[in-house]
């Protein structure tokens, strides 16, 4: 059973309009919530997080919104580059625990 | 500061070959893990280590065995390849502040 869901398989923006990444979890027990980036034959590299006690952080382009009520989780990307083109994981670690857990990966495409 | 490095970048094996996969960090983490990242399945645990000589399993343990001599160094054996472990392995460490930071991947083909 899925604890992490992207639901979104793939997502294709215009460059310049926002981009918005969705993941949904399901234990409340999660208190850690991070996004990756994946390009192709690379490894995948941190690009923001955000804990449970917060439910906005921002990094320059990027935002995450955290949504603790609907078990939810969304990565904002304004305004969307073609160099944002990439595979794009959802991550959670429950509390206490070393480990974390992804979702399947949204793959976002900006058209220029 | 090399960060996270994996070799070898690329493996094809024939069924039933063994192969030890290597990662390092030179970040002083504790916590080290592998991964294996397969199409339409995102990244999935293999096991994971939170200091030398102590390592746990993960969501996908079976067939893959694991050694953390040191802190700085995790190797990933797989003793009889399949070709169901064809696949992209990810290494990572963590510093304790839960964010994971992740080598290029070893690709391996197993035929």
């Amino acid at each position: 059973d899925q604890q992490v869901k992207q639901n979104s398989p793939s997502l294709s923006v215009q460059e310049g309009r926002i981009s918005i990444l969705n993941c949904d979890y399901t234990n409340s027990m999660f208190d850690y919530f991070l996004w990756y980036k994946k390009y192709p034959a690379e490894g995948p590299t941190f690009l923001i997080s955000i804990s449970s006690i917060k439910d906005k952080n921002e990094d320059g382009r990027f935002t995450v919104f955290l949504n603790k009520s609907a078990k939810h989780l969304s990565l904002h990307i304004v305004p969307s580059q073609p160099g944002d083109s990439a595979v794009y994981f959802c991550a959670v670690r429950q509390g206490g625990s070393e480990k974390l857990v992804f979702g399947k990966g949204t793959k976002l495409t900006v058209n220029p | 500061n090399a960060g996270v490095t994996q070799t070898p970048k690329f493996q094809v094996l024939k069924t039933g070959q063994s192969m030890t996969l290597q990662c390092a960090q030179d970040m002083n983490h504790n916590s080290m893990y592998w991964y294996r990242q397969d199409p339409g399945m995102g990244l999935r645990l293999i096991h994971y280590s939170v200091g030398a000589g102590i390592t746990d399993q993960g969501e996908v343990p079976n067939g893959y065995n694991v050694s953390r001599l040191n802190k700085r160094e995790f190797s990933l054996r797989l003793e009889s390849a399949a070709p169901s472990q064809t696949s992209v392995y990810f290494c990572a460490s963590s510093g304790g502040a839960w964010t994971q930071y992740f080598g290029p991947g070893t690709r391996l083909l197993v035929l």
